[in-house]
């Protein structure tokens, strides 16, 4: 099982480009999450999905967009670029279904936007 | 409000137990959790309490909650130069599908030789 793999690695945007952001996972999960770290800031939650066919808002959703594709990819679009988004951006996802929740997490995309 | 607060920086000598401590404010969170990441990593689940408990061990690492002062803390002991990372605690309110998690912005632990 490789997991949750997500895609590019790394990025350089221009500001006003739009990109987006893969992820996908292995293990059958039924919840999918969209964070991005700061310096300082830890994780924050941008986006999740609870279920295929549902998305909802997490603390950071302006200039994002996300799409559950199916069970296993859920992905992040970034409209028109802004250096404020500047970050690194990580998947993960939980079963939604165990009582302990535990995410499992993708190795990130570090995003530059110039 | 949700909150979690944890100190930014530890630094221990290896062999040393090391003691990172975490506040949380939403009193009626049920799980509470320890991430560890790696240089350049995502984060990988070390550890998780359920609410109910007040101290977990699992191998090198003791997890004691105070619900009370709402404290969590992470213990490893001898401390290798392996366990270098940044740590984060997390709280969650529910588990299962309504389980988002909310971070503290990490402990960066650094074990010198």
């Amino acid at each position: 099982n490789a997991g949750v793999t997500q895609t590019p690695k790394f990025q350089v945007l221009k500001t006003g480009q739009s990109m987006t952001l893969q992820c996908a996972q292995d293990m059958n999960h039924n919840s999918m999450y969209w964070y991005r770290q700061d310096p300082g800031m830890g994780l924050r939650l941008i986006y999740y999905s609870a279920s295929e066919g549902t998305t909802d808002k997490g603390e950071v959703p302006n200039g994002y967009n996300v799409s559950r594709l199916n069970k296993r990819e859920f992905s992040l679009r970034l409209e028109s670029a802004a250096p404020s988004q500047t970050s690194v951006y990580f998947c993960a996802s939980s079963s939604g279904t165990s009582e302990d929740n535990e995410q499992f997490f993708g190795p990130g995309t570090r995003l530059t936007v110039l | 409000g949700e909150d979690v607060e944890q100190s930014l920086f530890l630094s221990v000598r290896e062999g040393d137990s090391s003691v990172i401590n975490c506040t949380y404010t939403d009193s009626s969170s049920t799980y509470l959790y320890w991430y560890k990441q790696e240089p350049g990593a995502g984060l990988q689940l070390l550890t998780y309490i359920f609410s109910n408990m007040d101290m977990k061990q699992d191998q090198r690492l003791t997890v004691l909650l105070n619900k009370k002062d709402k404290h969590l803390s992470l213990r490893i002991a001898d401390t290798q130069t392996g366990d270098s990372a940044i740590y984060f605690c997390a709280e969650s309110k529910y588990g299962g599908s309504q389980g988002n998690l909310i971070f503290g912005k990490g402990t960066k632990l650094s074990v010198k030789p």
